[in-house]
């Protein structure tokens, strides 16, 4: 199965602060690769999909970068709306796999 | 609008059964890939399973032979049957459908989940 490591594991920002999330697959996935936000009790909730694709709704203050092994998911300016764990996940092989997720507290 | 509503979680005893549901609403599940995904208290999702639009199934290892899928088109309604529940199969289930093109596929719609609990 491919892992997915994402760093940090948790982090603290301030609003209006630039905030960077990175995932590593252990194999290429191409842009095989979704994030993912969730709030507590809720269902994750999907913000970029193959790397750099903005799903529809969401604010274009997320993006998402990388290819390969290597991928990028920014928050251009956090909103108090944002806070949350954020997960990456692959779909290039079976079986999907995530990564172990990235609190971000405001 | 699109809503998929689970059901049947609960507490159940080691070695026990439960059926979870997954009640569609705003697209037809036949047409569709659907998964069943779970998460742990504190983890990350876990794919579980998921049954195409053709009916072929496939489970991850950590499950296969103790775990079904399957879906009743009239009902418009995803099952994962699971057997011989193990402590470590507590977690939060939820079913998804698996939305794919030929560059990409992800899960974007999500049920609000149903909690399953193995405990003595």
């Amino acid at each position: 199965d491919i892992q997915m490591t994402q760093s940090p594991s948790s982090l603290s920002a301030s609003v209006g602060d630039r905030v960077t999330i990175t995932c590593r697959a252990t194999q290429n996935i191409g842009n095989y690769l979704n994030w993912y936000q969730q709030k507590p009790g809720k269902a994750p909730k999907v913000l970029i999909y193959a790397a750099s694709s903005l799903q529809s709704g969401v604010p274009s203050r997320f993006s998402g970068s990388g290819s390969g092994t290597d991928f990028t998911l920014t928050i251009g300016s956090l909103q108090p709306e944002d806070f949350g764990t954020y997960f990456c996940q692959q779909s290039n092989n079976s079986p999907l796999t995530f990564g172990g997720g990235t609190k971000v507290e405001i | 609008e699109v809503q998929l509503v689970e059901s049947g979680g609960g507490l159940i005893q080691p070695g026990g059964s439960l059926r979870l549901s997954c009640a569609v609403s705003g697209f037809t599940v036949t047409n569709n890939y659907m998964t069943w995904v779970r998460q742990a208290p504190g983890k990350g999702p876990e794919w579980v399973s998921i049954i195409y639009s053709s009916g072929s199934t496939y489970y991850a290892d950590s499950v296969k032979g103790r775990f079904t899928i399957s879906r009743d088109n009239s009902r418009n309604t995803v099952y994962l049957q699971m057997n011989s529940l193990r402590a470590e199969d507590t977690a939060v289930y939820y079913c998804a459908r698996d939305r794919r093109s030929g560059t990409w596929a992800y899960l974007d719609y999500w049920g609000q989940g149903t909690l399953v609990i193995v405990s003595s």
